[in-house]
């Protein structure tokens, strides 16, 4: 089974351009998750989908921030314009079962914003 | 709100030498527990998990979790830790409405 697919690994830009993540959940897993670590940090749940519906987007910057999921599938996360607080990793979750489950984790990717 | 506390920034432990990892949520009924592990430059991993039942969790690579429910914690424990063990570990808390939300972590360090 191929895990959890995120691209790119690594992103350097400068404060105010935009960049986007992409995310391809394990086959099957309905429910996907964006979470942000900052370094020394945690990782801090940014949105989550079932399906192509939005969950929960409490924690999301929607001033900057957006996520889609148009076909229940594979999701892009965009920041728009860039702060150099946004300097983190950008983590995507899958799970397959909505209760119990267990979150499978891709590798992230590393954004630095000069 | 629920919250999860990792009170150990840092630990430093002797290769062979035994483990605990403190967590303690703050959360008014059970919720769902979860250690996940993340070593340099890659994604989270689960060793172990607590839905219900028997309070002793057993996981991968050795390690095992105690729920307390008096207490409210959930420490992670390992006898012998190897070199290989060195790694942030996150304790992760979902409330039964599918939110996961996770400490600030531990970091790990063995000593030879």
């Amino acid at each position: 089974e191929a895990g959890v697919a995120q691209s790119p690994r690594y992103k350097i830009i400068e404060k105010r351009q935009s960049v986007a993540f992409w995310c391809n959940p394990i086959s099957g897993h309905a429910t996907l998750y964006w979470y942000q670590q900052i370094l020394g940090q945690g990782p801090k749940l940014l949105i989550q989908f079932q399906n192509n519906g939005v969950v929960d987007d409490s924690q999301l910057p929607k001033d900057r921030f957006s996520a889609e999921r148009l076909k229940g599938v594979d999701s892009t996360l965009k920041i728009q314009p860039a702060k150099l607080e946004d300097s983190a990793v950008y983590l995507c979750a899958s799970r397959r079962v909505h209760d119990t489950g267990e979150l499978f984790f891709g590798e992230g990717s590393r954004l630095t914003v000069l | 709100a629920q919250s999860v506390t990792q009170p150990d920034i840092h630990i430093t432990v002797s290769e062979g030498a035994s483990l605990e990892l403190r967590c303690n949520y703050s959360y008014g009924a059970t919720p769902y527990l979860f250690w996940y592990v993340q070593s340099p430059g890659q994604g989270l991993q689960l060793l172990l998990k607590y839905f219900s039942g028997d309070t002793l969790v057993q996981g991968i690579k050795g390690f095992e979790a105690e729920f307390k429910r008096s207490q409210s914690s959930f420490n992670l424990r390992k006898p012998s830790v190897h070199w290989s063990d060195a790694a942030e570990y996150f304790c992760a808390v979902a409330p039964r409405d599918d939110k996961i939300i996770f400490g600030k972590g531990t970091r790990l360090h063995i000593l030879p």
